[in-house]
């Protein structure tokens, strides 16, 4: 079946700084990778669309500057959380498809902002 | 707007069998998906249903009457590791996923 990983799987940061996640699709070619958040207890919050080679497409109320998205390849998009802030602490998942209905799904990064 | 409603909690016992409901309001239909999410982990997919009936998966049904916007998924033979949010997501006339909020099962001996 499709796989899809993420790195890192968890992550601690300073407040203020930038952290980078990958998300890679091994076995198929991802036309398109989706970014979504989660907070406990809650459900998947989509984050933003990505497209390879074209610019990603956010949901409304989600800051484009902060969270940088590039979806460089067909096999490898990144989320960068930029100047990170304790709010930012959640539970993020990546998931790829390609010309099929289905979303594979990463394994998640908890990122925590201290 | 689009909306997808599910119980938020429900709780059976081992060996039994339960449904989880989900009723949605969107903007156009391409499917219905079902996924298992374990607390910590990301979904993992379950089931998907663009035609009215019954999917049979093993364990798992997945059911869908799309005139009456409506959805269940139905665990038999229930185990432990079946503890997990069921999370019901519909997929819109412009290809997008609108989730539900996910059902807790609870799962006791």
């Amino acid at each position: 079946g499709a796989v899809v990983s993420q790195h890192p799987s968890w992550v601690i940061c300073k407040s203020g700084t930038s952290v980078k996640i990958e998300c890679r699709s091994l076995d198929f070619q991802a036309t398109t990778m989706f970014w979504y958040r989660q907070f406990p207890k809650q459900s998947l919050m989509l984050m933003a669309t990505s497209n390879e080679g074209s610019k990603a497409t956010y949901e409304q109320g989600v800051e484009k500057d902060k969270f940088l998205i590039n979806h460089a390849s067909l096999t490898l998009s990144t989320l960068t959380v930029t100047s990170a802030h304790p709010e930012d602490s959640s539970f993020y998942i990546c998931s790829a498809s390609s010309r099929e209905v289905e979303q594979y799904f990463g394994p998640g990064t908890r990122l925590t902002v201290t | 707007g689009q909306n997808i409603d599910q119980p938020t909690e429900m709780t059976a016992t081992e060996g039994a069998i339960v449904q989880i409901n989900c009723t949605y309001q969107t903007s156009g239909f391409n499917g219905l998906f079902w996924y298992q999410q374990h607390a910590g982990e990301a979904p993992t997919f379950l089931s998907y249903n663009v035609l009215d009936g019954l999917e049979e998966k093993g364990r798992f049904s997945s059911f869908l009457s799309r005139s009456k916007g409506y959805s269940y998924l139905l665990l038999k033979e229930l185990q432990m590791k079946d503890s997990a949010s069921y999370l019901c997501a519909v997929m819109d006339s412009n290809y997008q996923l609108i989730w539900g909020a996910g059902t807790k099962l609870i799962i006791k001996p």
